[in-house]
């Protein structure tokens, strides 16, 4: 399978623990997004790196969160001190041109 | 006002129906526009593209009408498989460029 993977599909954690998600983009891809999804909601956008710069924040993403693409290609997407207002779909999505191809999600619950 | 805004639905209609889904967005300057479908469950995935003039890929047709911000899709006999969300996305603009903005998404339930 040569499409975006996102790992561990499903975590479950204590309210003030750190978790990490990673994504595997499609390996010609450059552009790498972390998209955050909620019931009901469409994704909201998070960050977006090409190659290894992080070239844009959104203002959701605050302190405890923090991204990483150290050799353009896999990224992580750490969430420190985890809060209950944390649940959520967490999508990684990456691209050549515009058109975004989404890995599968990795599902956050914060107890 | 939001950045992309789309009637969320649902839409409950039969086998062979027409539908027709609408969506407006906020900031002029916006380059690309993109329809997404999403599955229950699963993740979004690329539909269709949307361009100035319009354009058709079966059973699918997009238009854009950038005086009055407003993006839509036409769904033409529609069938039980087009169940889905379906999510209108623009690109973003200004320092913006890289992200692309998704609207909450249109329910659509096609019944028997």
């Amino acid at each position: 399978d040569t499409g975006v993977s996102q790992n561990p599909r499903h975590k479950i954690t204590k309210r003030g623990q750190n978790v990490t998600f990673r994504c595997d983009p499609i390996s010609e891809h450059n552009r790498l997004y972390w998209y955050r999804q909620t019931l009901g909601q469409g994704p909201e956008f998070l960050t977006y790196f090409q190659n290894e710069a992080q070239l844009e924040k959104s203002r959701l993403l605050s302190d405890r969160f923090s991204a990483e693409r150290p050799k353009g290609s896999f990224s992580t997407l750490e969430i420190q001190r985890t809060e209950q207002g944390d649940s959520a779909m967490y999508l990684c999505a990456s691209s050549w041109t515009v058109d975004l191809f989404f890995g599968e999600g990795s599902r956050l619950t914060v107890l | 006002r939001k950045e992309v805004e789309q009637d969320p639905g649902p839409f409950n209609v039969p086998e062979g129906a027409t539908v027709a889904f609408n969506c407006t967005y906020s900031n002029s300057a916006s380059q690309s526009f993109f329809w997404y479908r999403q599955d229950c469950r699963k993740e979004p995935k690329l539909l269709m593209s949307v361009y100035s003039s319009g354009n058709e890929d079966g059973r699918f047709t997009a238009q854009l009408n950038r005086a009055s911000q407003y993006i839509s899709l036409l769904i033409r006999d529609s069938k039980l498989s087009d169940s889905a969300t379906y999510l209108c996305v623009v690109k973003g603009y200004g320092g913006s460029q890289g992200n692309l903005i998704f609207g909450k998404g249109t329910k659509l339930s096609v019944k028997p």
